[in-house]
């Protein structure tokens, strides 16, 4: 079955902080991921996708097909990140995200 | 260009009152998606559309109905509000050669 695993409800680090937002997945094939952002009152947004390999807003995410993983990592947290992340995985022809049940990170000053 | 635009932002309704959501993309995106927000359940499909005049059932489409009415618009209803569909209501789009979903700003639904 495909399902995405985030173990985290919250996450609570001081600023300056390295941050691991963990995912986890379940997927037969190769899969394709992405870490999508919420920021309070505002809509989703795509943060990374694991093909590009690039860092967004200092955050990267690397696939690890042997752990089945793509944790978000930020060496250096700031207040401005505190948000919902949500991880996701496309788990079909049509484009269709399989989410995560997110986790909420707080980053205090 | 707006992306994507949802009406109305809050809305409350009473047990076994219908409503309809409305979604609007100005992006000429085909594909076209609903889904719902609850905490600690992150978000679910609820249906989708993968071009226009098509729609498919997502992970949990019991007690709505959509419509593709064309190309920029996909519809939500609730034919029979329930208080378990209070919830928050994303609708999202996809460009053919695209990979990245963009989301409208919600409908925040109690149902009482």
């Amino acid at each position: 079955a495909q399902r995405v695993t985030q173990p985290e409800k919250l996450l609570s680090v001081f600023k300056g902080a390295p941050v691991e937002l963990k995912c986890n997945y379940s997927y037969s094939g190769s899969p394709e991921l992405f870490w999508y952002v919420q920021y309070s009152r505002q809509r989703l947004q795509l943060l990374l996708r694991h093909i590009s390999r690039e860092s967004i807003k200092g955050f990267t995410a690397d696939l690890n097909k042997g752990e089945t993983s793509f944790h978000l990592k930020k060496p250096f947290a700031q207040e401005e990140d505190s948000a919902m992340y949500y991880c996701a995985l496309k788990g079909g022809s049509q484009g269709n995200l399989i989410f995560g049940k997110g986790t909420k990170l707080s980053v205090k000053p | 260009n707006a992306g994507v635009t949802q009406t109305p932002k809050f809305q409350v309704l009473k047990t076994g009152q219908s409503m309809t959501l409305q979604c609007a993309q100005d992006m000429n995106h085909n594909s076209m998606y609903w889904y719902r927000q609850d905490p600690g359940m992150g978000l679910r499909l609820i249906y989708y559309s993968a071009s226009e005049g098509t729609t498919d059932k997502g992970e949990v489409p019991n007690g709505y109905n959509v419509s593709r009415l064309n190309k920029r618009e996909f519809s939500l209803r609730l034919e029979s509000a329930a208080p378990s569909q209070t919830s928050v209501y994303f609708c999202a789009s996809l460009g053919a050669e695209s990979y990245e979903q963009y989301f409208g700003p919600g409908t925040r639904l109690t149902v009482t």
